[in-house]
Formats: C-alpha cells, structure tokens, sequence
C-alpha cells in the first residue's frame, strides 16, 4: 500500500522568493517518487523523479527535490520563483503497477 | 515527436449516453496508464494495460467503465450510462518499460468529460 500527503493546498509566494512545496509519502516497498507540474488545461509534465542513488535530484527550471527516507519526505524547491512557475504540482509514489498522486498544490506567485 | 495523444479533448454527454475516450501512446511505447482527476483532486489510478491485456484495474468503478489496448489503433477507455459523477478530466500516460520499472509514464493532455 502506497500513499502521498501534500501539505497545504495553497502555497503564496513572491517573484524571487524561495518556493517550497511539501510531499510526504508511506510505501511498503522501496519507493520511486515523482513531481509532476500541471497548467490549466493541460496534461502532466515530469519536473523530476527519484528511483535510486543520490537523495538530492535535479529537475527542469530549476527545480529540485531531497529524498529523506528517515523523514519519509520529498519536499520540492526552487530558490527563486519566477512568475511562470505559477501551476498546480502533484507529487506522486510508483510501487509496482500504479502511482498514486497527492491531491496537489497550487503555486501562486506574486509580483 | 508525437507524444501522448488523446481524443477528443472535451467531451459533452447527457446522462445515460455511453463516453468513449481514446488514447494513442508515445511512439515505441506498450505500456498505457488511465486516471481520473475529480475537480479539485489529484489524480486517481483507474487501469494498466499492455496489448490485448489489463494488468491492473484495480481503481476501476466495477461498472459501466471498462477499458482495452488492442494490438492496432488506440487505447479506448469506455463508460456506459455516464452519470453526473463521472464529469472529470481523464489522463492517459504511457511508458515504454513495464510499471515495476522505474521508466517514467508520459501523460496525455487529458479529456474532460461533462456531463449534463
């Protein structure tokens, strides 16, 4: 059985300001961890993802996320929002045939 | 460069019509995904299949939607006597390795379903 906990529904940040979107997940088996970016009307696009290896992974437009198997987290950065960032984000678990997606964060940036 | 194509885009049913929803995986790829994502929700797993076979449908609602990938053409996800409840967008993705892999799933630009 597999999980994925999004912690705020809403984050609000400044153009420039550091963004941090929070992902917390359970699994019974080694996870594979994903963040997926969402615009209106539109499909899934894979900002980066997590099977093995180095905890820290790099992703598209400066994104970025840390692997904390002792905090069961996979929280999302990025140093310095840009007004295009503004989206709703999706974490998600892959343990065997599914993935199971947290019910996402939406993203505003302010000017 | 193809990627996930999915037909139609938008979708209006009245209740009690069937909804037929289709997907064409990347290039190359065997392995199609179907969710569902409710207003407001993340996205929901409803099946997995590879030609000719479901391997996993577990999330599927245990009537009226049932789904197939045949060896030619698309996959098609199809709902019987859509009610209310089944207006969401629904995403398709595909991979090119099986789900027990760490490929990665490509999505589709989703269909919306309404209906009135």
């Amino acid at each position: 059985a597999q999980s994925v906990t999004q912690l705020g529904s809403h984050v609000s940040v400044s153009e420039g300001a550091l963004v941090l979107l929070r992902c917390n997940y359970s699994s019974s088996v080694p996870p594979y961890l994903f963040w997926y970016v969402q615009y209106p009307n539109q499909g899934l696009q894979l900002l980066l993802k997590y099977t093995t290896g180095a905890t820290l992974v790099k992703g598209i437009n400066g994104f970025e996320a840390e692997f904390k198997k002792s905090e069961t987290s996979f929280h999302l950065t990025k140093p310095s929002a840009h007004m295009s960032d503004a989206a709703e984000y999706f974490c998600a678990v892959s343990g065997g045939s599914k993935s199971t997606f947290g019910d996402g964060t939406t993203l505003t940036v302010k000017p | 460069n193809a990627g996930v194509m999915q037909n139609p885009r938008h979708l209006v049913r009245r209740r009690g019509q069937e909804a037929r929803l289709r997907c064409s995986p990347m290039k190359g790829h065997s392995h199609v995904y179907w969710y569902r994502q409710l207003p407001e929700e993340g996205l929901k797993f409803m099946v997995y299949l590879q030609k000719e076979n479901i391997i996993d449908e577990s999330g599927m609602p245990k009537e009226r939607f049932s789904a197939e990938f045949p060896k030619e053409g698309p996959s098609i996800l199809r709902i019987q006597q859509v009610v209310r409840g089944d207006s969401a967008a629904y995403f398709c993705a595909s991979s090119g390795m099986g789900a027990y892999s760490t490929d990665t799933q490509y999505f589709g630009p989703g269909t919306r379903l309404t209906v009135l």
